[in-house]
């Protein structure tokens, strides 16, 4: 079964501090991992990660797989309020269709 | 360029009702997967539909089922209702000629309440 451990499950840290979201994983047939960021409904999309060790990177936003050991992680620097929100990892596992795994997601509250 | 869309944005319904849930994918997008997300989660898989068949499936009773339409749009339909089938439920839209591992575009989602 796939499994997906998103931590810490909350965070609350003030404004410009730099944050790290951590994601592991194990799925069958990996073909990619997804981050979204979710603030009131619609999940909205970050990054899709394919290849181990190759940052993607996204304004104050970036973030890396690794295959190997099965993790990414989502760094934002110099946080705002605008950062408050769930932010959710998921994995691909394609093989001709892609229901998504997600992870229980990070709660990020940043503080004036 | 219209984005995900769904229908209606709330609902409320009783105990053992049946609801009808409906979604259009972002232009240009053919394949359209439905989640479920309860208050505290995050999003579970349902199915996902690609040329008017459910291609892939969740761990997700029969009471759950779907339709795609020629147009692309998606219907998802939940019988008997329970009380723990009250949740945000999202659609997503992605294209499908891949094979899998595109990005999924979510919706706004409709927030059902099931008393």
């Amino acid at each position: 079964e796939d499994k997906v451990v998103q931590s810490p499950l909350s965070l609350v840290v003030h404004e410009g501090d730099t944050v790290t979201l951590n994601c592991s994983y194990e799925v069958t047939n990996f073909r990619s991992l997804l981050w979204y960021k979710q603030e009131k409904k619609a999940p909205t999309f970050l990054f899709m990660l394919t290849s181990s060790g190759i940052e993607k990177k996204s304004g104050r936003l970036s973030s890396i797989l690794d295959k190997k050991e099965l993790f990414s992680i989502l760094n934002i620097t110099a946080t705002q309020t605008g950062d408050s929100a769930v932010y959710l990892c998921a994995p691909n596992s394609g093989g001709g269709a892609d229901g998504l795994t997600f992870g229980k997601g990070t709660h990020l509250i940043i503080q004036p | 360029d219209a984005g995900v869309t769904q229908s209606p944005t709330h609902l409320i319904k009783t105990r053992g009702q049946q609801v009808t849930l409906r979604c259009s994918p972002k232009s240009g997008h053919d394949t359209v997967s439905w989640y479920q997300q309860a208050l505290g989660q995050g999003p579970q898989f349902i199915f996902q539909y690609y040329e008017e068949e459910e291609r892939q499936r969740g761990n997700f009773p029969d009471r759950f089922s779907g339709h795609q339409f020629p147009n692309y749009s998606s219907e998802l339909n939940v019988n008997a209702l329970l009380l723990g089938d009250s949740a945000l439920y999202l659609c997503a839209s992605s294209s499908g000629l891949a094979g899998g591992g595109e990005t999924q575009y979510f919706g706004p989602g409709t927030r059902l309440l099931v008393l």
